[in-house]
Parts: structure tokens; C-alpha cells; sequence
């Protein structure tokens, strides 16, 4: 799976949108761009995942460049409540024999301020 | 649906003691998982199974052992626990196919002496 490069912290203000950026110049064809986040002492919770078109959600909205070499997640109106570490994790689809196995870098530690 | 579940919550050991951490899952997902996160880290995966009956070695499975006797369950044993061990761990399982999306539990949080 391709590394990930993520800026250590970042902080935001409640209520503005965050824009949290993703370097993976190394990312194959066939890789995916997940994004996980973990608030304090909690399990991972997944985000969004995108290939190479542009995805939203409910939580979240995820941009990858035309030549996918970087990701920008983008949280449009955050909250205290998005106070968290916030993983960029590029894999490829899981080959059922190798399980569906995630490699977690450091992330981006997220502060939102009132 | 009760999701990831993992017990205990919290446990204290003594070098040398052994213990289970308990992990379930009912959603019926094939892949479930082991890590575990040290101070300031990310998290590390210890093992993993595509299945009942089937169990493999993540990055740090050193000390470790599983078993996966049935789709719910997926123990985690500590041979012989080491200082080195106390760490937080997190029991993952997800499908096969669709978005892949990974669902995590609590976690135990576990202190070697």
C-alpha cells in the first residue's frame, strides 16, 4: 500500500469548514483513498473513501487531484465534536486470502476551537 | 445491532501472567482484526482473520495469539505478558467487498507491571 504524508496538527474554528490535505505521490491505479478518524481514547471511525472522483457524505466531503498524487478531506462546518486524529490511508481492494488489513501513519491531530 | 464489542474495558497484569481479550462482532462480517496503539502512535496491526478457521500475522503478532472458531468471536491471547505489551487494543471486523469501511471496537486498555 502506498505511504501517506499528513501534516502533524491543525486548528480550526468551529464553524468553518476544515481542510485537512493528504500527500500520496506514490498511489497505484488501483488504490483507494480512505479516511479514518479517532477522537480521544475511542476506536477508529471511518470518514469517506474515493477512488479517483470527487465523494460526500453526511460527515464529510473527500477531493483527490486529477493525478491523485494528493487528497484534501474537507469537514464543511466543523464542531467541537470533530476534535480529533484524523488518518489519510491509501490501500488497495482486499484480496479476500490477504484480509482487509489498514496501515495507520500518524494522522493529523485536529483541533477545533469555539 | 451491538456492533464491535471487547472486554474487558480496562486490565491490569503482572509480568509473566496470561490473559484473553475478548472481541465480538454481530454484523456477520468475515474480516476481523487485532491492533493495538501505543502512547502517541498510530495503530499497528497484531493479527487477522478472512474467516473461521483462518488466521494470519499483521506487523507486531510477537507474543500474540488468535483463534477464530466461529464468525462472531476473535480472542486475542497474551502468552506471557511483558511490559512491552501495555498498550490500547482495538478489535476491527468489516465485509469482504462493498466500501470496505472497517468498524472498530471500544477498546481494552491494558497495563503490564
Amino acid at each position: 500500500d502506498a505511504k501517506t504524508t499528513q501534516p502533524p496538527s491543525m486548528d480550526c474554528a468551529e464553524g468553518r469548514a476544515a481542510n485537512l490535505p493528504c500527500n500520496h505521490s506514490t498511489i497505484s491505479g488501483n488504490e483507494y483513498v480512505y479516511w479514518y478518524r479517532q477522537i480521544h481514547s475511542q476506536g477508529p471511525q471511518y470518514i469517506i473513501h474515493g477512488l479517483k472522483n470527487n465523494e460526500t457524505n453526511e460527515m464529510a466531503s473527500l477531493i483527490i487531484t486529477e493525478d491523485r498524487k494528493s487528497s484534501t478531506l474537507i469537514l464543511p462546518h466543523a464542531t467541537l465534536r470533530d476534535t480529533a486524529v484524523y488518518y489519510c490511508i491509501v490501500r488497495a481492494p482486499p484480496i479476500k486470502a490477504a484480509g482487509n488489513k489498514l496501515t495507520f501513519g500518524g494522522g493529523t491531530r485536529v483541533l477545533v476551537k469555539p | 445491532n451491538a456492533g464491535v464489542t471487547q472486554t474487558p474495558k480496562f486490565q491490569v497484569l503482572k509480568t509473566g501472567q496470561s490473559m484473553t481479550l475478548q472481541c465480538a462482532q454481530d454484523m456477520n462480517h468475515e474480516y476481523m482484526s487485532w491492533y493495538r496503539q501505543d502512547p502517541g502512535m498510530g495503530l499497528r496491526l497484531i493479527h487477522y482473520s478472512v474467516g473461521a478457521g483462518i488466521t494470519d500475522q499483521g506487523e507486531v503478532p510477537n507474543g500474540y495469539n488468535v483463534s477464530r472458531s466461529t464468525t462472531e468471536d476473535f480472542p486475542l491471547r497474551l502468552l506471557s505478558a511483558a511490559p512491552s505489551q501495555t498498550s490500547v487494543y482495538f478489535c476491527a471486523s468489516g465485509l469482504a467487498g462493498g466500501r470496505n469501511e472497517q468498524f472498530f471496537g471500544p477498546g481494552t486498555r491494558l497495563t503490564v507491571l
